[in-house]
């Protein structure tokens, strides 16, 4: 039973455009999310978090959304740049663990 | 400087062994995770450690054993491997939150486990 989903395992976009990943979750419980980025044969690393209290929070190049009535969160990375490309989780925290999502391979082309 | 280091970084061995992976964490941190990546690249939670106390302790088979000499190291044995333990294990701490609730964590490099 998989409670944090990420439904698009790959996403193509150009140098310079908005990158949106996407994830939906399940338990309305969860209260604190998180994106992290890995790179092959690399362990993930922390992007970017937002707490259930916010629908939105920025650093950067890097905006996640969340919109709790969906149970859906998104991350935008714009203007999205070839050393983006990599995999992104999403993942929740559920009392003392995080739950990750299974993954979106982003790929930004020249 | 590597934050969270594990060795070996790959492991090749027969089904029916014993291995051992090492992980060590030079951030001060309260708490280490293992983590394990299958096949369908899905990063599940094994085991976590706070201060060398075993916090938690998912379904995992019996053959996976945790060891924390320390709180900078959560070292991971696995007797008899079986092919299904073929996988990629990270090792991931984080600081333990001022709520008592778990913070960003920091991963390791993974270490790739082939069982033959």
């Amino acid at each position: 039973d998989q409670q944090v989903k990420q439904n698009s395992p790959s996403l193509s976009v150009q140098e310079g455009r908005i990158s949106i990943l996407n994830c939906d979750y399940t338990n309305s419980m969860f209260d604190y999310f998180l994106w992290y980025k890995k790179y092959p044969a690399e362990g993930p690393t922390f992007l970017i978090s937002i707490s259930s209290i916010k629908d939105k929070n920025e650093d950067g190049r890097f905006t996640v959304f969340l919109n709790k009535s969906a149970k859906h969160l998104s991350l935008h990375i714009v203007p999205s740049q070839p050393g983006d490309s990599a995999v992104y989780f999403c993942a929740a925290i559920v009392g003392d663990k995080l739950i990750f999502g299974t993954g979106t391979r982003l790929q930004v082309f020249p | 400087d590597t934050a969270v280091s594990q060795t070996p970084k790959y492991l090749v061995t027969q089904m029916g062994n014993d291995k051992s992976i090492k992980c060590e964490q030079n951030l001060g941190h309260d708490t280490m995770y293992w983590y394990k990546q299958d096949s369908k690249k899905f990063l599940k939670i094994m085991f976590s450690y706070n201060n060398k106390e075993l916090i938690i302790n998912e379904t995992v088979p019996n053959r996976f054993s945790p060891k924390s000499p320390d709180k900078a190291h959560l070292n991971l044995h696995i007797n008899s491997l079986e092919l299904g333990d073929s996988a990629v294990y990270f090792c991931a701490s984080s600081p333990w939150g001022t709520s008592g609730s778990v913070d960003e964590q920091f991963f390791g490099p993974g270490t790739r486990l082939t069982v033959l």
